[in-house]
This record gives structure tokens, sequence and C-alpha cells, in this order.
């Protein structure tokens, strides 16, 4: 079993749907993370977890919403969003948030989001 | 603003050739990452150089940091047509938050 598990791997959605991506971490790390990948464009840092507790929001449009129940586990549930939210959404975990000494993340595979 | 900067932004090559691959950014970091991602997947990481070292090996890559230049650079030796994919670098700013590049996406041709 990979380290880092994303579900689905593939979305289609209208804009009036409600959805919701999920990820999973087998690592037993501290922190996970949401980024959004748009082609051409620097990955894209949306949500920081550490220990369950939301710690960054990079202004994130409220359409997108957060839940991490536990350590372990981190969905982005999804409500009328706009076909420019089609992206990759990459979710990662690391040992512990970020500090004066930032390891490497671990990244699942990626859920690609396409909203029409 | 974005951090890190790779250069350039596509690179083809032949097979057995070797690619090299520079970051730049403009605050004091203290580390950098390089990550690799094929395409449409997550992102592997592959080396991680600290802000006192100079330089890392790992396998056929070969990582260069130069912190008075405020800019890495990644060889891949020997490269192969499995190397094809996009790479990217990562720095910390302050607080430790990592922020990655565009990437530059490369081409190894059988």
């Amino acid at each position: 079993e990979t380290g880092v598990t994303q579900t689905p791997r593939h979305l289609v959605m209208g804009m009036t749907n409600k959805k919701s991506l999920k990820c999973e971490q087998h690592l037993g790390h501290n922190a996970m993370y949401w980024y959004k990948q748009s082609a051409k464009k620097p990955l894209e840092l949306m949500f920081v977890y550490s220990l369950e507790e939301r710690v960054e929001n990079n202004s994130v449009p409220s359409r997108f919403s957060p839940e991490c129940p536990n350590s372990s586990h981190l969905f982005l549930h999804l409500h009328t969003l706009q076909p420019e939210d089609s992206a990759l959404y990459l979710c990662a975990s690391s040992q512990d948030v970020w500090g004066p000494d930032t390891g490497e993340l671990f990244f699942g595979e990626g859920s690609r989001l396409t909203v029409l | 603003s974005q951090q890190g900067e790779e250069d350039p932004q596509a690179l083809s090559i032949q097979e057995g050739e070797n690619a090299t691959m520079n970051c730049s950014y403009k605050t004091s970091i203290n580390n950098l990452q390089w990550y690799r991602q094929n395409s449409g997947r997550g992102l592997v990481h592959l080396i991680l150089i600290r802000s006192n070292e100079r330089e890392k090996h790992s396998g056929r890559l070969r990582v260069t940091l130069d912190t008075s230049k405020k800019s890495s650079s990644l060889l891949i030796t020997a490269s192969r047509a499995a190397d094809t994919a996009s790479y990217f670098c990562a720095t910390d700013n302050q607080g430790g938050k990592l922020i990655f590049g565009q990437g530059t996406e490369l081409s190894v041709k059988p």
C-alpha cells in the first residue's frame, strides 16, 4: 500500500454539484496538506493541518472546505465550483508541520478535477 | 511571491546525455529540495540539500547549492527515457513553508 492514497483519481462535476476528495496517509505523519496544480502554474498551497488542527489557509475561496477528522485522513469538500477550479489536487504529508528544518513531503497521486 | 524559479522551462535531450536544471530563489533558506513528477501523477521527493551543504549525490543525481548566488542545480547523468518528467525545486521561506517553482519539463528521447 502506498504511503499517501487519494480518491477519486478522476472527478467530473457540474457547477452545482457537491463532491469530496479524500486523502489517507499510512506513514504516521503529523502534518497533511492540500495543493492545487493548474496547467503552467506553480503548485499552490491551499491548506495545512497539523495534528488535525488547521494551521494555514491560503486565502482559498469558501467553496473549498477542508476537513481533518484525524491525523491520517484529510478531506476537501467541494461545492458550487467554477470551471477555473479544474486542476490536479494533490494531498501531501510530512512528519511534522513546517519548522526551522522543513523535511520532505510525501505526495499522493492526485485527484484530477474537471468542472463543467 | 514565488520563491523558486526553474530554468529552463523545457529541456529535450537524447538518451545517454546529461541534463542540467537550475533553480534560483529570492530569500534565505534552511534547505532546498528537488522533486520529480511524471505526467498526471504526484510529486516524488528526490533529494534535500541543507543551506550549509554545497553538493549532494544520490545515484545519478547531483545537486549543488550556492547560497551566495541563491541558486541550485540538479544534474542527471547518463539520462534514460524513463527520466522524462517535470522537475521542481522547493525552498522554505521564513517559518519553513515550502514554496515550489513552476518546474522544468525534461524530455529524454530514446
